[in-house]
């Protein structure tokens, strides 16, 4: 069974633009929450979507957004990019939403110059 | 809002000591997760833990859930080079805002050296 895919891997973006990123989760899993990882903050929580629905939301301004189709793919959208957007962005999958066996892709590496 | 304290920060080991990490935490989860994190990749779930007090292995990793739920540690024996990586600690959430969402510690750098 293929793993999480997560799309572009790396993304150069210069500030004030706009950013999408794609996540396709384990094949049945319909859960899938995003989470943004640097060195000062660590890994967290940005949002989990399910059937569609964001369930659940972090603390992180509204410049990041996020949406999940109906066959389970999620996107995110950060938009008005800043430098302290730069960070490992992970997408992680699960069958059911609030289940701690989630399941990450490798992640986007965004740059923000 | 939930913060995790992991120590400790970074390890250098040689190859066969063994290794103990642990998180702590002023709130309440309901689950403690370890996951494992090598270079280029997203995190790995290596033990979960349900119970107060429950003790799990996982063939060389055994971890606890501490009996308030509140701190948690997790043991690597007999380390090897592929042991390499970033360990985190992660609580889920027990209630409130908090229910369903991972709190993740801050790692723990692992070094072997051979």
């Amino acid at each position: 069974k293929a793993g999480v895919t997560q799309t572009p891997r790396y993304l150069i973006k210069t500030r004030g633009q706009q950013v999408t990123l794609s996540c396709s989760p384990i094949s049945g899993h319909r859960s899938v929450s995003w989470y943004q990882q640097t060195p000062g903050q660590g890994l967290q929580f940005l949002f989990e979507y399910f059937s569609e629905t964001q369930r659940n939301k972090g603390n992180f301004p509204g410049r990041f957004s996020g949406r999940q189709f109906s066959n389970s793919r999620s996107e995110m959208n950060v938009s008005t990019l800043e430098l302290g957007d730069s960070a490992l962005y992970l997408c992680a999958s699960s069958l059911e939403p609030s289940s701690y066996e989630q399941y990450f892709g490798p992640g986007t590496r965004l740059t923000v110059t | 809002g939930q913060q995790l304290n992991q120590s400790p920060q970074s390890m250098f080991i040689q190859e066969g000591e063994d290794v103990s990490m642990n998180c702590t935490s002023s709130s309440i989860f309901n689950t403690w997760l370890w996951y494992k994190q090598d270079p280029g990749e997203g995190p790995v779930l290596l033990i979960a833990l349900y119970k107060a007090g429950e003790l799990t292995s996982n063939g060389r990793l055994t971890a606890q859930f501490g009996i308030t739920r509140k701190d948690s540690f997790l043991n690597i024996s007999a380390s090897i080079p592929s042991d390499v990586g970033i360990y985190f600690c992660a609580g889920q959430g027990a209630g409130g805002t908090s229910y369903g969402k991972l709190t993740f510690g801050q790692g723990t750098i692992l070094t072997v050296h051979p």
